[in-house]
């Protein structure tokens, strides 16, 4: 158990609709990482948090967002769904300081239908 | 920015066999370098890590690496590989100022009896 938690484990949605990610890193971690591994195109970095702040952006679509909240949390917004953005999506956290080793959650499954 | 090439996308081997999964990296900085292992419907967990010191870096479940700073170059070994080892391994690196890694597109290591 990495200590970080995702939810829920599984989604099934049908494309056009809208859906949210939860996220909740390892106690103390600033850092949470937004990840979307599919077969045909591996892992792929989509967006990290910091305390609260964007602090890099990856291969994010223009329909997707996240955000980190007070209690650093955070979420992942996929709207106007397709096909495509079924996929597992990964949330991770890392430590503060120089060590830059992630710690993933066990993931969202996300069919979209 | 950081590139990073897994030189196989999938390892066959036998049980007890010895096993090197290749990691290749590129980057004009001062990088760290990480592998991870996906076992099947988890998320990803840290196997080590290489930060500074030892090119010599020994990880969980007898796994070990070596950091090759000519060849840039960071080959995950293990002398002995069972059953439980198959997974997808992940090799990722980090630029030593900046919190986001890059990760390879995995190699699948299947040990068979």
């Amino acid at each position: 158990d990495s200590g970080v938690t995702q939810t829920p484990k599984h989604l099934i949605t049908a494309t056009g609709q809208r859906v949210t990610l939860r996220c909740s890193p390892r106690s103390g971690d600033l850092s949470v990482y937004w990840y979307q591994q599919s077969l045909d195109q591996g892992l792929q970095f989509l967006i990290q948090y910091y305390n609260g702040e964007e602090r890099a952006k990856g291969n994010i679509l223009e329909r997707f967002s996240a955000q980190q909240f007070p209690d650093l949390h955070s979420e992942l917004n996929l709207s106007s769904l397709e096909l495509g953005d079924s996929a597992l999506y990964f949330c991770a956290s890392r430590p503060s300081g120089d060590s830059y080793e992630q710690y993933f959650g066990p993931g969202t499954r996300l069919t979209v239908t | 920015a950081q590139s990073v090439t897994q030189l196989d996308s999938q390892v066959p081997v036998f049980e007890e066999a010895p096993v090197e999964l290749r990691c290749n990296y590129s980057s004009s900085v001062s990088v760290y370098l990480f592998w991870y292992v996906q076992y099947p419907n988890q998320g990803l967990q840290l196997l080590l890590k290489y930060l500074s010191g030892s090119t010599l870096v020994k990880g969980i479940n007898g796994f070990e690496a070596e950091f090759n700073k000519s060849q840039t170059s960071f080959h995950l070994r293990k002398p002995s590989v069972h059953i439980s080892d198959t997974a997808e391994y992940f090799c990722a690196v980090s630029a030593t100022n900046a919190g986001k890694s890059t990760f390879g597109d995995g190699t699948t290591l299947t040990v068979k009896p």
